[in-house]
């Protein structure tokens, strides 16, 4: 069965720090997603990624970098975590052709203190 | 730009009974809809879709019917369960890069005993 993992699961950041949430897929899938949840705004999208080495903007990017090293991989940095940040982060991977299902992992729930 | 909209917060039933999420979109494409769930502490996972007008589409009880002249994809069960309380989500893929996906708010459906 298609797999997407998240690492870590849970996270605890100060204001101001570095974080790094990390997304595994072996679904042999070109697309890669990173979404953030909120109570009241569903998933919105943050970066996306078609190919190892490219990564798009979303809808909303800002505070946020992405990173593709390999089909498989996808990283998402916050580079100055703020409290604005607090939420719970998914990750998505699907194939190529358009209307395509997106495969979920199982989140990150982030706190930044 | 393209929208969804999912007007009910929470909906709250009694086992048993017929429910019906709604769900709108504006788009200016020929849209394809889906209808995503999420279980407590879980991803979201695909429940079903559609971008055929007018035809009914079936998933482990649950249907929607596209409706394009109304612009409406209502999801529906005749008769909900325990184990569909859960947080949905109406999706439309982006007119500019159909692999992107604008999701609702999300409505969480609550069955009672």
């Amino acid at each position: 069965e298609a797999a997407v993992t998240q690492s870590p699961r849970s996270k605890v950041a100060v204001t101001g720090g570095k974080v790094t949430l990390s997304c595994h897929q072996t679904n042999n899938h070109d697309y890669m997603y990173w979404y953030r949840q909120d109570t009241g705004h569903g998933l919105r999208l943050i970066h996306y990624s078609y190919v190892a080495d490219s990564t798009e903007k979303g809808d909303i990017p800002d505070g946020y970098k992405a990173s593709r090293p390999s089909q498989e991989n996808f990283s998402l940095i916050l580079e100055l975590a703020s409290l604005s940040q607090t939420a719970v982060y998914f990750c998505a991977s699907s194939g190529q052709g358009a209307y395509a299902e997106q495969f979920f992992g199982p989140g990150t729930r982030l706190t930044v203190l | 730009g393209d929208s969804v909209t999912q007007t009910e917060g929470l909906v709250t039933l009694t086992k048993g009974l017929p429910v019906m999420l709604n769900c709108t979109y504006q788009t200016t494409y020929s849209p394809f809809l889906f209808w995503y769930v999420q279980h407590l502490n879980e991803a979201p996972k695909l429940l079903l879709k559609s971008s055929t007008d007018n035809k009914r589409t079936e998933h482990q009880g649950f249907y929607a019917t596209l409706h394009k002249s109304s612009s409406s994809f209502h999801l529906q069960k005749s008769s909900v369960q325990l184990s569909d309380s859960a947080l949905y989500f109406c999706a439309l893929p982006s007119s500019g890069s159909f692999n992107k996906l604008t999701f609702g708010a999300g409505t969480r459906l609550a069955v009672c005993p």
